[in-house]
């Protein structure tokens, strides 16, 4: 994903709270996606945004700005089992059609 | 059925062979797609299914790769003369609807890890 970048790594806490940041740049955006990949395993997915503002879902909530190019994926009392990578996903109808542009992931490691 | 099934989980080959990849989408998912995850690297696009056409293939590397879905189900991705940069997971996703016309989550299988000696 070369118009995509997120930080390659972090690191947190058990029960602190972390944010992934990741910028864009697209002719056509049509939506951005959060997935989790644990190592060896498929990427699962965990948020959708296509409108400006905060999407929430339990401890997991993404924010998009489309001015910016901009969106984050927070992550609240963060536990062991979120130790993963972290993939953020663009649709772009112009510069890919119907698939999705990956960046490379972040991956996180949480420890006690 | 319940999720995406791809097989075999682990291919290892040697360079020049043939080999062929299978997803098992949902059922009912019109849409398929096949990414390539390589060691370090972010998912890359190879080519996406709406029924059985293939309206994107613009993502296939070189004239190696080719897919096919028949039945509005099964898809098999096969590299012909296998190089050893071909290595990687192969992922495949399916959804409702083709990306674009709604809101549409892909869901991906668990991948074939392809190893070419």
């Amino acid at each position: 994903g070369q118009n995509i970048d997120q930080p390659t790594e972090m690191t947190a806490t058990e029960g602190a709270i972390v944010q992934i940041n990741c910028t864009y740049q697209t002719s056509g955006f049509n939506g951005l996606f959060w997935y989790q990949q644990h190592a060896g395993e498929a990427p699962t997915f965990l948020s959708y945004n296509v409108l400006d503002g905060l999407e929430e879902k339990g401890r997991f909530s993404s924010f998009l700005s489309r001015s910016k190019g901009y969106s984050y994926l927070l992550l609240k009392e963060l536990q062991m089992k979120d130790s993963a990578s972290y993939l953020c996903a663009v649709r772009d109808l112009v510069q890919a059609g119907t698939a999705l542009i990956f960046g490379k992931g972040t991956t996180l490691s949480v420890s006690s | 059925g319940a999720g995406v099934s791809q097989s075999p989980s682990n291919k290892v080959t040697e360079k020049g062979k043939d080999v062929e990849l299978r997803c098992d989408p949902i059922s009912g998912h019109t849409a398929l797609y096949w990414y390539r995850q390589r060691l370090g690297q972010g998912l890359e696009f190879l080519i996406y299914f709406q029924g059985n056409s293939a309206p994107d293939k613009s993502g296939l590397p070189s004239d190696r790769f080719s897919a096919e879905r028949t039945g509005e189900s099964v898809s098999t991705l096969t590299i012909q003369r296998t190089q050893q940069e071909d290595s990687a997971v192969y992922l495949c996703a399916s959804s409702l609807a083709p990306s674009g016309v709604r809101r549409d989550t892909q869901y991906f299988g668990p991948g074939t890890r392809l190893t070419v000696l």
